[in-house]
């Protein structure tokens, strides 16, 4: 079985500033995806970015990046220049293998963007 | 478009009622979800709808009865509830497995 392990609890960072999300995972397969999703207070949860295991290059969607390490199976996300409105309960997730669209999700990091 | 909607948004009900949640999606996606989440935790599988057949059942108690009318029709019919029921009830679907899950906004249930 899949496991998704995010570390951090809690973060917080002050607004235009850098912060990295941690994200490790076990699995046996070779074949899987994994994702960021946001959730902000408002509740809906929302694709930040997605990354194929068999891309070697980290994917980026605007200020938002991956630093993927399939060997380490680590998934981090980094978020540049902080907005108030980044401000949300942030889950990594995997799909794949036997779990094939079964999203197995970490615990989830709150993060808070001050201003 | 990557819209999900669901409705109602917010649900209140005793537990000998039955009611029932509505979700749907007119991006042609084949695959639908429910999930379960409780407040500050992630959400938690129920159910997974493939080509309009039910392919995963979480062990769900059968309270909770899914069903998919057609490929962008998926509804949660609830019966004889109990407080513990009380959650955010979160509709996805997608393409297909392995590929990105959308997400609606989710029914907010009270079990009374």
């Amino acid at each position: 079985a899949q496991t998704v392990t995010q570390s951090q609890p809690e973060m917080s960072v002050q607004e235009a500033e850098t912060v990295t999300l941690s994200c490790t995972y076990d699995t046996s397969e070779n074949n899987y995806y994994l994702f960021w999703y946001k959730q902000p207070p408002s509740r809906q949860m929302i694709l930040v970015i997605r990354q194929e295991a068999y891309k070697q290059q980290n994917a980026t969607e605007n200020r938002f990046s991956v630093n993927f390490q399939k060997a380490a199976k680590s998934f981090s996300l980094k978020i540049s220049d902080s907005q108030l409105g980044d401000t949300a309960m942030y889950f990594c997730a995997f799909d794949g293998g036997t779990s094939y669209g079964k999203l197995t999700f970490g615990q989830g990091t709150i993060l808070t963007v001050h201003p | 478009d990557t819209e999900v909607t669901q409705t109602p948004k917010h649900l209140v009900m005793g537990m000998t009622n039955k009611k029932s949640l509505k979700c749907e999606q007119h991006m042609g996606h084949r695959a639908m979800y429910w999930y379960k989440q409780k407040a500050k935790k992630p959400p938690e599988l129920m159910f997974v709808y493939s080509y309009e057949k039910l392919s995963i059942n979480e062990s769900v108690p059968s309270r909770f009865s899914p069903e998919c009318p057609n490929s962008s029709l998926l509804n949660l019919h609830l019966h004889a509830l109990q407080p513990e029921d009380s959650a955010l009830y979160l509709c996805a679907s997608s393409q297909q497995g392995l590929e990105t899950q959308y997400f609606g906004p989710g029914t907010r249930l009270l079990v009374l």
